[in-house]
């Protein structure tokens, strides 16, 4: 059984400050990691891809990948409350049948 | 990213009928698509994958008789709901993979059985 693990949360950080939001998965062949934001009542929607060990930076949000450990991160910086919303870490396995196994998500609330 | 649209958006039925959700790709063309549902507070959980032409493939327990899946074309996938029960309603959303890991989802339907 593929799991893929997110701290519950919720998470409460001020405006301006850093969220960081963690995953990991069983899966040790897992070669690709996905971070989506799903605002409540609507699809996810795909932030960042990762699929290297190391850092991955767009804009405000870093993902971070170690596969020795089995871990997967999401940093954004500088929050707005606009980054309120549910982040599923998703994790794709070996093989090429492209299905991903998504973490029940952490509910981020960034306060004004 | 690619555009993924869902219809209808949100449907209300009584128990014991039969529901239709379509779900389409707008810009590109997609062998391998996907069927989720989420209920409140949870995350997504895969139904089924589905490639065009050929039957869909339904996870561990989720019944293939109920959930029919019709991957018609590669911008094209329905999935209707036979014979809704309250324990059916809950937000269906459809994926398309555009031949990479990336995902495209569309943006949900909201199934309310009475």
């Amino acid at each position: 059984q593929k799991e893929v693990e997110q701290n519950s949360g919720p998470l409460s950080v001020p405006e301006g400050a850093i969220a960081s939001l963690n995953c990991t998965y069983s899966d040790r062949g897992s070669q690709s990691f996905f971070w989506y934001r799903q605002y409540s009542g609507k699809s996810p929607e795909l932030i960042m891809s990762i699929y290297s060990n190391g850092d991955k930076e767009d804009g405000r949000f870093t993902a971070q990948l170690n596969k020795a450990s089995q871990y997967v991160s999401l940093l954004i910086r500088d929050s707005q409350p606009s980054d309120s919303a549910t982040y599923l870490c998703a994790v794709k396995g070996g093989g090429s049948n492209y299905k991903l196994t998504f973490g029940k998500g952490t509910l981020l609330t960034v306060n004004p | 990213g690619a555009v993924v649209s869902q219809h209808p958006s949100r449907v209300i039925c009584k128990s014991g009928t039969s529901v239709k959700i379509e779900c389409r790709s707008l810009d590109f063309q997609a062998t391998t698509m996907f069927w989720y549902r989420q209920f409140p507070k949870q995350s997504l959980m895969l139904m089924a994958t589905s490639n065009e032409g050929s039957k869909a493939t339904y996870e561990q327990g989720v019944e293939k008789d109920k959930f029919l899946i019709n991957h018609a074309s590669l911008t094209l996938s329905t999935l209707t709901v036979t014979s809704a029960h309250p324990e059916d309603s809950s937000f269906y959303i459809c994926s398309f993979s555009d031949g990479t890991d990336t995902q495209y989802f569309g943006p949900g339907t909201r199934l309310t059985v009475l």
